[in-house]
């Protein structure tokens, strides 16, 4: 069964603290792997997309990276307004195109 | 260029009751997928609709149904609500299969 697993649950750093996320998957097939930003009561805001082992992208002080088996989200230098629940999906070949989600890592900034 | 929109923003309902939720996905996105997002569990696939067909569904029972019309917006209807349907749900759009799916801000449904 494809699994998708985020860590650490919750992480706290102070402003301008360096660090990383986490996204381990077990998919049958990986056709992508998505990072999104979510705010409490709101709708996913994407940020990033991979698809092949050894891909980098980066936006402001955000860098994602992609191996066969897992995904880091590298923060550099976060800002209390990065503070966010930060979300990886898949997609895979047997999945019909649907999103498989992790639970998540709460990034909080201070 | 506009993003997803869903209406409504909140939803409140007793439990026995339907609720019909709406979503407009981002011009020229043919593909429009449902989540729902409980407290604790994470985003769960609902079901996923591309040009007025429904083409997979998750593991919800038949309760949770929806359409899609020919402009391409989609309605979910979720019906015999129970107390574990309150959640976010969340629409999302893409332009391609396999692409990335670009989410609405969610209705929040509470069931009482």
């Amino acid at each position: 069964e494809d699994q998708v697993t985020q860590s650490p649950e919750a992480l706290r750093l102070q402003e301008g603290e360096s660090s990383s996320l986490n996204c381990s998957y077990t998919v049958s097939g990986l056709r992508g792997l998505f990072w999104y930003r979510q705010d409490p009561g709101k709708g996913p805001e994407f940020l990033f997309t991979l698809y092949s082992a050894g891909e980098e992208k980066e936006k402001e002080r955000l860098k994602a990276t992609l191996t066969k088996k897992e995904s880091f989200l590298h923060i550099t230098a976060p800002k209390p307004e990065d503070s966010a629940t930060y979300l990886c999906a898949v997609h895979a070949s047997n999945s019909g195109y649907a999103l498989n989600f992790g639970k998540g890592t709460s990034l909080l900034v201070t | 260029e506009a993003g997803v929109t869903q209406s409504p923003t909140h939803l409140i309902k007793t439990r026995g009751q339907q609720a019909t939720l709406r979503c407009s996905p981002i011009s020229g996105h043919t593909s429009v997928y449902w989540y729902q997002q409980a407290l604790g569990l994470g985003l769960q696939f609902l079901l996923w609709y591309d040009e007025g067909e429904e083409r997979n569904r998750g593991n919800f029972p038949p309760r949770f149904s929806g359409r899609q019309f020919p402009n391409y917006s989609s309605e979910l209807n979720v019906n015999a609500l129970e107390l574990e349907d309150s959640a976010l749900y969340l629409c999302a759009s893409s332009l391609t299969l396999y692409n990335e799916q670009f989410f609405g801000p969610g209705t929040r449904l509470t069931v009482l």
